[in-house]
């Protein structure tokens, strides 16, 4: 089955420590991107990409880091620089076929980082 | 100023019954699309109901209907006959062009309580 892989799903995050969090898909998406959740909000976008090799920042990016070396992946760095990195983290993929027509972004299922 | 504004942070429904949850959204981009999303307390977003600009018709999806007033820049999502299942967080979100950017604005989210 096609589908978007989030990992993990719990996080623990020491002070001064770097983490990556994974996303994987197998639709063939061009684009993939990284949200964040604080509770009881919606969704902030972090960084985007289009293309391999190319991303975006989105209106949160500080504290934060992505590469897409290939097509199916788009790991996201958190890094220390980012004071307050609790929430939900949520990877989402779509097709890029112009700019009407549906295209939903597909969502993995997410992963809860919190600061030890 | 808000791109995407859900006006009712909860509401309560009883099974069986419609409810219509409120999405005013916020562009000067002709073209644009409209997105519903449902969120279950899982965290896992799932797509539902998707409305263009230039989309002469309301969108349906099964017991999902969109009443789009476009002049009064409204997207309200209709959900007919409740179920239990139906409880869950739901998203109002907007795709705009420009930069081939298409990542996704969404708005705070209404809690939705279908009662039995």
């Amino acid at each position: 089955d096609g589908g978007i892989t989030q990992s993990p799903k719990y996080l623990f995050r020491k002070e001064g420590q770097n983490v990556t969090l994974s996303c994987e898909q197998n639709l063939n998406h061009d684009a993939m991107y990284w949200y964040r959740q604080d509770p009881g909000q919606g969704l902030r976008l972090i960084y985007y990409s289009q293309i391999v090799n190319d991303f975006q920042k989105g209106d949160i990016a500080e504290g934060y880091s992505v590469s897409r070396e290939k097509k199916e992946s788009f790991p996201l760095t958190v890094t220390s620089a980012q004071k307050n990195p609790t929430a939900f983290y949520l990877c989402a993929s779509s097709l890029l076929i112009g700019d009407r027509g549906p295209q939903p972004q597909h969502f993995g299922d997410g992963t809860r980082l919190s600061i030890l | 100023a808000q791109k995407i504004t859900q006006t009712q942070p909860g509401m309560f429904v009883q099974e069986k019954e419609a409810v219509t949850l409120d999405c005013t959204y916020d562009t000067s981009d002709p073209s644009y699309g409209l997105f519903w999303y449902k969120q279950p307390s899982s965290g896992e977003m799932i797509f539902l109901i998707y409305q263009g600009s230039y989309d002469q018709q309301n969108a349906t999806e099964g017991r999902y209907s969109l009443n789009f007033q476009k002049a009064r820049k409204s997207a309200n999502l209709v959900i007919s006959a409740s179920q239990l299942g139906d409880s869950a967080m739901y998203f109002c979100a907007m795709r705009e062009p420009g930069a081939g950017r298409r990542a996704l604005t969404f708005g705070s989210g209404t809690r939705l309580q279908v009662q039995p």
